[in-house]
C-alpha cells in the first residue's frame, strides 16, 4: 500500500546550519506530497506541497522537490533558526489513497543558538 | 476565520467510560477528517466526511468508535467503553473539495484513559 518513510530523529542543529530531512514514498499512481510542521503545543500546519513530478514546494525558506525517479521529497533549509524547532511530517495523498493522508512518523528538530 | 477548533483540548477518563469530542471545521470547508496520533508516530486516518455523509472509515475504527456530522458542519467522535489503548491525540482536519487535498488541522484533543 501507499506509505511514507522519514528519516528518524531527533535532529539537533546549531543556528544557521543547513537542514535536510529525508522523505521517501511508495505509491501507485501520482500522489501529491506535503510537509507539515507541528510546533510545541500547536496543531499540524501545512508547510509546503508539490502536486506533480519536478515541482518544488517552498515556504518560509524551506524547500522540497518532488523527485519521481527517486520517489523522494526531501525537506531542506539553508540556514535554520531557533524558531524552526518543531516536529516535521512528510505526507502523501493521491488518487489511490481515497481522501486520506498517509503520514511519516515525524522528525523532531531542535535548533540551538 | 479562526481555523479548525476542537473541544475539549484534554480529556482524562477512566477505562470503560464513554467520551465524546467535538470538531468545528473552517466554515466553508465541506470535507472533514478524523485522525489519531500516538506518541512518536504520525497521524493515522480514522474517518472522513463530505458534507454530512461519512464516506470512508479506516479499519482502525473499531465498533466502539462512532463519528457523526449531522448538519454538515461540526462533527463529533464518540468512543464507547474506553480502553487504555485509546489514549492518544485525536486530530480533526478540514478541507475544501477541489483544493488538491490541502487539509487544515485543529489543535487536537488529548485523551488519557486511566
Amino acid at each position: 500500500g501507499d506509505s511514507v518513510t522519514q528519516m528518524e530523529g531527533p535532529v539537533t542543529l546549531s543556528e544557521e546550519a543547513f537542514l535536510t530531512i529525508n522523505c521517501t514514498y511508495t505509491a501507485t499512481g501520482y500522489p501529491s506530497l506535503f510537509w507539515y510542521v507541528q510546533y510545541p503545543g500547536e496543531g499540524l500546519q501545512l508547510l509546503l506541497k508539490a502536486t506533480k513530478a519536478d515541482d518544488k514546494g517552498s515556504n518560509k525558506g524551506f524547500e522540497a522537490t518532488y523527485r519521481k525517479e527517486t520517489t523522494s521529497f526531501h525537506l531542506e533549509k539553508g540556514s535554520v533558526q531557533v524558531s524552526d524547532s518543531a516536529v516535521y511530517f512528510c505526507a502523501l495523498s493521491g488518487p489511490n489513497t481515497g481522501n486520506q493522508f498517509y503520514f511519516g512518523t515525524g522528525t523532531s528538530l531542535t535548533v540551538i543558538p | 476565520d479562526t481555523g479548525v477548533s476542537q473541544n475539549p483540548r484534554h480529556k482524562i477518563t477512566k477505562r470503560g467510560q464513554n467520551v465524546t469530542f467535538r470538531c468545528d471545521p473552517i466554515s466553508e470547508h465541506n470535507r472533514l477528517y478524523w485522525y489519531r496520533q500516538t506518541l512518536g508516530q504520525g497521524p493515522e486516518f480514522l474517518t472522513y466526511f463530505q458534507n454530512e455523509a461519512q464516506l470512508e472509515k479506516s479499519r482502525l475504527l473499531s465498533d466502539r468508535f462512532s463519528a457523526e456530522r449531522p448538519k454538515g458542519s461540526f462533527s463529533t467522535l464518540e468512543i464507547q467503553r474506553t480502553e487504555q489503548g485509546d489514549s492518544a491525540m485525536y486530530l480533526c482536519a478540514s478541507s475544501l473539495e477541489g483544493t488538491v487535498d490541502e487539509q487544515y488541522f485543529g489543535p487536537g484533543t488529548r485523551l488519557t484513559v486511566t
